[in-house]
């Protein structure tokens, strides 16, 4: 079963609008950890924000958001105030403390921002 | 300044022969991972190691063998089992502390196999 479901492939949005990607996980693991990547062109991976199950605030890093949703197991990043640079491919990615802390990646969402 | 560095960028390679990709951190991390990405894929875990002379399979590991002999070098070998070795190939690495949690990740090695 996968992990870790990104169900947009492609997500095409104006610039200066907000936006969230959307990022489901499976896992019956109590403490795990849930992030976000960003891969430009260049094929670099950018570490964004990261949020801990037992964490009780939703994790901020200026620009990101991430709205976490234990119950329903949802992990959505949320860009507000979309630039021209954050045309990117996004992974949401999971890491489980029971599986010798093996972080496990999502197939991606490609976001286009469009002038 | 402190990083994670492959090599080289591009390779390539003829089909039967094996190829090693390199990767160095300086970062004093004791986890490294091998990860292989596929065009408009995700990335797949090949081999990961938390400490030195340890390693472990991840999802993908037929094909592929790795070292780990000193704390700073995590070596990827694609030998010439591995059916389809052309993808790209990122190496990263994690500090083992409790409320450490970000995986650094280095620019990549695109393998062309010809």
């Amino acid at each position: 079963a996968q992990k870790i479901t990104q169900t947009q492939p492609g997500m095409f949005v104006q610039e200066k609008e907000a936006v969230t990607l959307d990022c489901t996980y499976d896992t019956s693991d109590p403490s795990y950890g849930l992030f976000w990547y960003k891969q430009p062109s260049s094929g670099e991976m950018i570490f964004l924000i990261y949020q801990g199950s037992y964490d009780q605030q939703n994790a901020t890093e200026g620009r990101y958001s991430l709205n976490f949703q234990k119950a329903r197991k949802s992990a959505n990043l949320v860009i507000s105030a979309s630039q021209l640079g954050d045309s990117a491919m996004y992974f949401c990615a999971m890491r489980e403390a029971n599986r010798d802390d093996k972080i496990i990646f999502g197939k991606g969402t490609r976001l286009h921002i469009l002038p | 300044d402190g990083g994670i560095t492959q090599s080289p960028k591009y390779l390539f390679r003829k089909e039967g022969q094996n190829v090693t990709l390199s990767c160095e951190q300086n970062l004093n991390h004791d986890a490294m991972y091998w990860y292989r990405q596929d065009p408009g894929q995700g990335l797949r875990l090949i081999y990961y190691s938390q400490i030195v002379n340890d390693f472990q399979k991840g999802d993908i590991a037929e094909g592929y063998s790795v070292s780990r002999e000193k704390k700073e070098s995590f070596p990827l070998t694609v030998t010439s089992a591995q059916k389809n070795p052309t993808a790209f190939y990122l190496c990263a690495s994690r500090s083992s502390g409790r409320y450490t949690n970000e995986q650094f990740f280095g620019p990549g090695t695109r393998l062309t196999v010809l």
